[in-house]
């Protein structure tokens, strides 16, 4: 079965610090991978997907970026945060780019201080 | 402008009672709808889809709705549970062209219930 692990789970970083945050997928071959951003009182906010390696689509103009390395690796990550970056952060995969479900890990949760 | 708009925005009801979540949506072109449930500090879990020509669907004590005319879909929980307690969301799909890439997808902000003894 399909597994998807996102970490670290919580996160507490100074304003000007970096930022990596991490997600694998196990059990499938080439997902469709995701990076949302929950805000209190929002939608989750679509930051950035990746139909293949390498390939990387932003939605959103940020301080974030998003990298591939490997095909089921989505890694997030900032040079210096900024307190407006603080929020719960969702990875997530799919198998059909426009129609299918989203299968999202368990979240992390970031607060810029 | 897509739109979800999800109502009520909290809800409290005793356990074994019934409840009704509404979603009114203005995605276009309309692909399909999704509810999820997520509960505090977790990753949204899909409950059910709805396609076009779906009225209804069940799942469980879930049972989906969709007017596509009206373009409403509303999500019905029978019997709640105490483990009912979560935010539901409504996701509403847009078809992309063919040079169109990644999941266009509209998130309604949710409803938060919350189910009591």
């Amino acid at each position: 079965s399909q597994t998807i692990h996102q970490w670290p789970a919580t996160l507490v970083q100074p304003v000007g610090s970096p930022l990596s945050l991490e997600c694998t997928v196990e059990g499938t071959s080439n997902p469709n991978l995701y990076w949302y951003r929950q805000a209190a009182g929002r939608g989750l906010q679509l930051l950035f997907y990746s139909v293949g390696i390498g390939q990387i689509s932003s939605e959103v103009p940020q301080n974030l970026s998003a990298s591939r390395p490997q095909d089921r690796q989505f890694i997030l990550s900032s040079k210096k945060l900024l307190l407006s970056d603080s929020g719960f952060y969702l990875c997530a995969w799919s198998v059909l780019v426009n129609t299918g479900e989203l299968f999202f890990g368990e979240g992390s949760r970031l607060t810029v201080l | 402008k897509n739109q979800v708009e999800q109502s009520p925005q909290s809800l409290i009801i005793l356990e074994g009672k019934n409840c009704t979540l509404q979603c009114n949506y203005t995605v276009s072109p309309f692909s399909n709808l999704r509810w999820y449930k997520q509960d505090t500090g977790r990753g949204p879990v899909s409950l059910t889809i709805m396609t076009f020509s779906e009225n209804t669907k069940s799942n469980g004590r879930y049972t989906a709705t969709l007017d596509a005319d009206t373009k409403q879909s509303s999500l019905h929980i029978t019997a709640s549970q105490l483990s009912d307690s979560a935010s539901y969301i409504c996701v509403v799909s847009a078809r992309r062209g063919l040079t169109g890439g990644g999941n266009k997808l509209t998130f309604g902000t949710g409803t938060q219930l919350k189910v009591e003894l």
